[in-house]
């Protein structure tokens, strides 16, 4: 069965310095993967998405993700965060309708 | 794109009772899908809603605790019945195109 792992529960950082969840998946057949955002007492928001094509992917805010076929991963970057992108972040894989994601990852953005 | 309008987006509800989650979308769509999201977790699928058939449940979900209802292509609910204090999650409906998902809002239910 799928899974999604995001490696960090919770990253606590510093604004402006920049930033990397990762996330991992398990599946041996083509997927999209997705990199939602939840903004505290909101529903979900789509930052970006990796469907085919190029691996490195730019989303919205700033922030971009790598697909790493070999290393069955997508991290998400962004170069240098502000106190507004504190939030909760979910991967998710797709695969025939479905979305499964992982476990989330809370950034805190400190002054 | 899609706009989901979820209610209520909150509520308080006592243990023992029921209550109705309503979803409506601006746009037909064939599924409409069921999250829930307990605190600090992740979000489970609940079950996919398909207009004129029942719904399809998830591993662990089944129709008595979670009946959903599917009258037309933009509209659904979803009943948590009976509720326990373990039910208390936010609860999410989502419709999806071939390459995205949308998400309602969510509704934040405490059962006390």
């Amino acid at each position: 069965a799928q899974s999604v792992t995001q490696l960090d529960s919770q990253v606590p950082v510093f604004e402006e310095a920049p930033v990397e969840l990762r996330c991992n998946y398990s599946s041996s057949v083509s997927v999209y993967l997705f990199w939602y955002v939840q903004y505290p007492n909101q529903g979900l928001q789509l930052l970006l998405k990796y469907l085919s094509g190029s691996t490195l992917v730019k989303g919205i805010n700033g922030f971009e993700a790598e697909f790493n076929k070999s290393q069955t991963s997508f991290h998400l970057r962004k170069p240098s965060v502000h106190i507004s992108d504190t939030a909760e972040y979910f991967c998710a894989v797709s695969q025939g309708g479905k979305l499964i994601f992982g476990q989330g990852t809370e950034l805190s953005v400190k002054p | 794109s899609a706009v989901i309008s979820q209610k209520p987006s909150r509520d308080i509800c006592q243990r023992g009772t029921s209550l109705t989650i309503q979803c409506q979308v601006d746009s037909q769509v064939t599924m409409m899908f069921w999250y829930r999201q307990q605190p600090g977790q992740s979000l489970t699928l609940i079950a996919t809603a398909n207009q004129g058939s029942e719904a399809t449940y998830e591993s662990g979900f089944v129709i008595d605790k979670f009946p959903i209802s599917r009258p037309n292509l933009t509209f659904s609910t979803l009943t948590v019945s009976n509720m326990s204090p373990e039910d208390s999650s936010i609860y999410l409906c989502s419709v999806e195109t071939s390459t995205e998902a949308f998400f309602g809002q969510g509704t934040r239910l405490t059962v006390v």
